[in-house]
């Protein structure tokens, strides 16, 4: 069964330094890998996804989030924080031949000015 | 804008009554998802309908059922409702491939008094 988890309820960090929000997961075969965001009162927003090739995926708003198969990892990064950043943050995966996508429970992200 | 359509926004209704949520998906999309977002229990994957077949059932009650129809848009029932059903109810879409990501909708805010 697929499963993900997100170690950190809570990330603070200042603005301006480079932000990391953890992720780890397991499924049976190849991964397919997303980065949600959520501002207050509104649905999740893509970020970024891996399908395969290059471990490191560039996303929106200058998110990238590295791959990493031996640690079963997707962590999420940006060099330079933003005050708004701030928001929650859900990784998900999807088994191969999986109809849907599953949901860590959420990091928020508070950068702080 | 997701180009995802969710009425109503905000609902509130009392204990042992019944709801409809309803699911405008993005044009062309064929495939429609509902989740359920608890402060307790995170983003839950209910239901996976496809060109009106449903494809995947995750923790959805028997008391919920869900279906979509042939213009693609959907209807999320609740009945019998109670407190715990108080929630943030999420309708997304996606296009046809099984690794493409899901846009979400502005959710449907359910209140059980």
């Amino acid at each position: 069964a697929q499963s993900v988890a997100q170690p950190e309820d809570q990330v603070n960090v200042a603005e301006g330094n480079p932000l990391t929000v953890k992720c780890t997961y397991s499924v049976s075969g190849n991964p397919y890998l997303f980065w949600y965001v959520q501002y207050p009162n509104r649905g999740l927003q893509f970020l970024l996804k891996y399908i395969t090739g290059d471990n490191l995926v560039k996303g929106s708003y200058g998110f990238e989030a590295e791959f990493n198969k031996s640690q079963t990892s997707f962590h999420l990064k940006k060099p330079s924080a933003l005050v708004s950043d701030s928001a929650l943050y859900f990784c998900a995966v999807r088994e191969p031949g999986a109809n849907n996508l599953f949901f860590g429970t959420g990091t928020r992200l508070t950068v702080i000015p | 804008d997701s180009g995802v359509t969710q009425t109503p926004k905000h609902l509130i209704t009392a204990t042992g009554q019944r709801v409809t949520l309803r699911c405008s998906p993005r044009s062309g999309d064929l495939s429609v998802y509902w989740y359920q977002q608890s402060l307790d229990q995170g983003l839950q994957f209910l239901i996976h309908y496809y060109n009106g077949e449903e494809r995947a059932k995750g923790n959805i009650l028997e008391r919920f059922s869900a279906q979509q129809f042939p213009d693609l848009h959907s209807e999320l029932n609740l009945s019998s409702l109670e407190l715990g059903d108080s929630a943030l109810y999420f309708c997304a879409s996606s296009v046809r491939t099984a690794i493409g990501e899901l846009f979400f909708g502005e959710g449907s805010r359910l209140t059980v008094l």
